[in-house]
């Protein structure tokens, strides 16, 4: 099990992007899978996209596809997340997770051991 | 509105079980297996449940998880008051190629 640590607030205006980074300490990087997910005020988790970093693959939720890349440096053992034109409901706190991945067992059979601790992204003009 | 269904609030007193449901299809729920997560106010979710049933060292067996068909639920015994929090399931959807959460359900220990 890794530890995930997180970038601090972002405050942006409208229009604008956001990088997000999720560094991961004490396991083996390429072992895992990362996704990233987010949180509005007062609502429920929303899946945004994954990468295998191994493989360099990655997904995102078709509401995301034309505004979120994901990316991984593997010298640093580091995530990141970017969003672009930036909206008020972009508003909300990010979380990074990261499971075990096996590529024998496939993927559909990983789940999400540790998580980064939130960062909170705030879009206001 | 998430692909997947919980109800949105649930209620029990302490010491006694409560159970906490998640349907969805046979692209997901019908054919991976399900996670649950936990998170209390203010904290980042954890894994309570994966693999449908199982539990991750450190949870208590009061936790426990089951599958059916298109359907699972996490089931809560000798509820305690820390056990107040925003339960959520998971489960990959092989047809959209996507995570999918469920829309919580907020747990109230009376």
């Amino acid at each position: 099990q890794v530890q995930l640590v997180q970038s601090g607030t972002e405050v942006k205006k409208p229009g604008s992007s956001v990088k997000v980074s999720c560094k991961a300490s004490g396991g083996t990087f390429t072992k895992y899978t990362f996704i990233w997910v987010r949180q509005a005020p007062g609502q429920g988790l929303e899946w945004m996209g994954r990468i295998i970093p191994i493989v360099g693959m990655t997904n995102f939720a078709q509401k995301f596809q034309d505004r979120v890349t994901i990316a991984a440096d593997k010298t640093s053992s580091t995530v990141y997340m970017d969003l672009s034109s930036l909206k008020s409901n972009d508003t909300a706190v990010y979380f990074c997770a990261s499971g075990y991945y096996d590529v024998l067992t496939g993927y559909h059979r990983v789940y999400f051991d540790s998580w980064g601790q939130g960062t909170l992204l705030t879009v206001s003009s | 509105q998430s692909v997947l269904t919980q109800a949105p609030s649930a209620s029990g007193t302490p010491g006694q079980r409560v159970t906490i449901s998640c349907s969805g299809s046979t692209s997901n729920i019908g054919t991976n297996t399900l996670n649950w997560y936990q998170q209390l106010p203010g904290a980042a979710p954890k894994l309570l449940i994966f693999g449908n049933d199982q539990r991750p060292s450190g949870v208590p067996d009061r936790f426990s998880g089951s599958k059916s068909g298109t359907s699972a639920s996490l089931a809560i015994s000798g509820l305690q008051s820390e056990d107040e929090a925003d339960y959520y399931c998971a489960v990959w959807d092989d047809s959209l190629n996507e995570w999918m959460f469920g829309g919580g359900t907020k747990l109230t220990v009376l």
